[in-house]
């Protein structure tokens, strides 16, 4: 069974301050992993589509590397605003057969 | 720039009464998902489709029923709807195009209650 974790599941931080989460994968069979963004009463938004190990992807103040090896990414952000509250979710594309294992996310609070 | 549209946005429904949930894109994507969101549950795959007349199982497909007679509709039936349905429930789709990745394009969600 394949499972993709988050972590933290939940993030409080202060106007202006970085932070990272993690997202854990298989490491076998990779074929892409996603980062999404998703807003509260809104629909996922895909930030970041990583496929070579090493990868690092920037949009702004926000940031995600790929380790495919050891199975784990880090998306990063840098002087967090009250707009970047949202849950981060991660998703996982095996082969490429199209369908993505989703992590459960996690939900940042970012306090002014 | 429509994207991919769902309709109802809300819906209220009995136990044991049947709907179908709408969704459209307009990008001209082979690929498309219903997924339901329940709290703490993430997404889960109910259905999924590569193409206009082909359509598979996912991972909670039970209870649902869909089908893909063109590229842009994909919509989801509830044949006799229980309690264990209420969810919310977002479509997806995402091109063909191999530089692309499998990003996919997420419709507003419908929010369903089932009582």
């Amino acid at each position: 069974i394949l499972n993709v974790e988050q972590s933290p599941q939940s993030l409080h931080v202060q106007e202006g301050d970085s932070t990272n989460f993690t997202c854990s994968f298989p490491s076998s069979n990779f074929y892409a992993l996603h980062w999404y963004r998703w807003e509260t009463a809104k629909s996922p938004e895909a930030l970041f589509v990583m496929t070579l190990n090493g990868d690092e992807k920037k949009k702004g103040r926000i940031s995600a590397t790929l380790n495919t090896k050891e199975g784990y990414s880090y998306l990063y952000i840098k002087g967090s605003q009250p707009e970047d509250s949202a849950t981060y979710l991660c998703a996982f594309n095996a082969g490429n057969n199209r369908k993505l294992i989703w992590g459960l996310g996690t939900s940042l609070a970012v306090n002014p | 720039n429509a994207g991919v549209t769902q309709t109802p946005k809300f819906r209220i429904l009995k136990i044991g009464q049947s709907m179908t949930l709408q969704c459209a894109q307009d990008m001209n994507h082979n690929y498309m998902y219903w997924y339901r969101q329940d709290p703490g549950m993430g997404l889960k795959l109910i259905y999924y489709s590569v193409g206009a007349g082909i359509t598979d199982k996912g991972e909670v497909p039970n209870g649902y029923n869909v089908s893909r007679s063109t590229t842009e509709d994909f919509p989801l039936r509830l044949e006799l709807a229980a309690p264990s349905q209420t969810s919310v429930y977002f479509c997806a789709s995402s091109a063909r195009l191999a530089g692309d990745k499998n990003i996919q394009y997420f419709g507003a969600g419908t929010r369903l209650s089932v009582l």
